[in-house]
């Protein structure tokens, strides 16, 4: 299976800045997703990235708040923009994987803390 | 998106029995499931996908689909310590994993 590398891995940043988060997958992935799990809850996903056009956001998440750039097959970032602490949460990665038939890979996560 | 209900709260299983947990779905059109392992602190790690009505096993794991009935099943026998987490179920369509709430699993030694 794919092997994602998140960084950071966590990080505490104060209200009204920005944190970008990158992911570098060991292989070439047509699309990538960002999820976020809020403390005690399940995963939601934020938004799609395919390389080579704009990512597509899931219902409740806008591209100014959550940018992303998906410059080639095996990298992406993901920016938490103007930061609240509502936006406290773990931030995942994930790639699809055919041979599980399409399930998904996580990388390890980072998690925000926004003081 | 498509919903995925896992509506069972904290399951607490003796070492060495089997934890049974389950999950349903809406769109009949769902064609593949899985379930998720989740570690404290870890991020989810695949252990089971299915496709197809009825069971398939892995190990001590065993998932089961009824797209009768949609739901989708996944048995652990002779659980261990090692087992205690949140089991998270998913279903894809367009491309898109939808995850339940997750059930927590504590195996008692």
């Amino acid at each position: 299976s794919a092997v994602i590398s998140q960084k950071p891995s966590r990080d505490i940043c104060q209200r009204g800045t920005s944190l970008t988060i990158q992911c570098q997958v060991d292989s070439q992935v047509t699309m990538m997703f960002w999820y976020r799990q809020q403390p005690g809850q399940s995963l939601t996903l934020i938004a799609t990235a395919n390389q080579g056009s704009e990512a597509t956001y899931e219902s409740g998440f806008v591209i100014d708040k959550f940018p992303i750039s998906r410059p080639n097959l095996t990298f992406s970032t993901l920016t938490v923009s103007n930061m609240s602490p509502e936006d406290s949460s773990i931030y995942l990665c994930s790639v699809e994987e055919f041979e599980v038939h399409y399930g998904y890979t996580f990388g390890s996560g980072t998690r925000l803390t926004v003081v | 998106q498509k919903e995925v209900e896992q509506n069972s709260g904290p399951l607490s299983v003796p070492e060495g029995a089997i934890a049974s947990l389950n999950c349903t779905y809406s769109d009949r059109g769902s064609q593949s499931f899985f379930w998720y392992r989740q570690y404290s602190g870890k991020s989810p790690e695949l252990i089971m996908f299915i496709y197809s009505n009825g069971d398939k096993e892995d190990g001590r794991f065993t998932a089961q689909l009824n797209k009768a009935s949609q739901y989708v099943s996944l048995l652990i026998r002779d659980s261990q310590p090692s087992d205690s987490a949140t089991y998270l179920c998913a279903e894809i369509g367009n491309n898109r994993l939808a995850f339940g709430k997750g059930n927590q699993v504590v195996v008692i030694p």
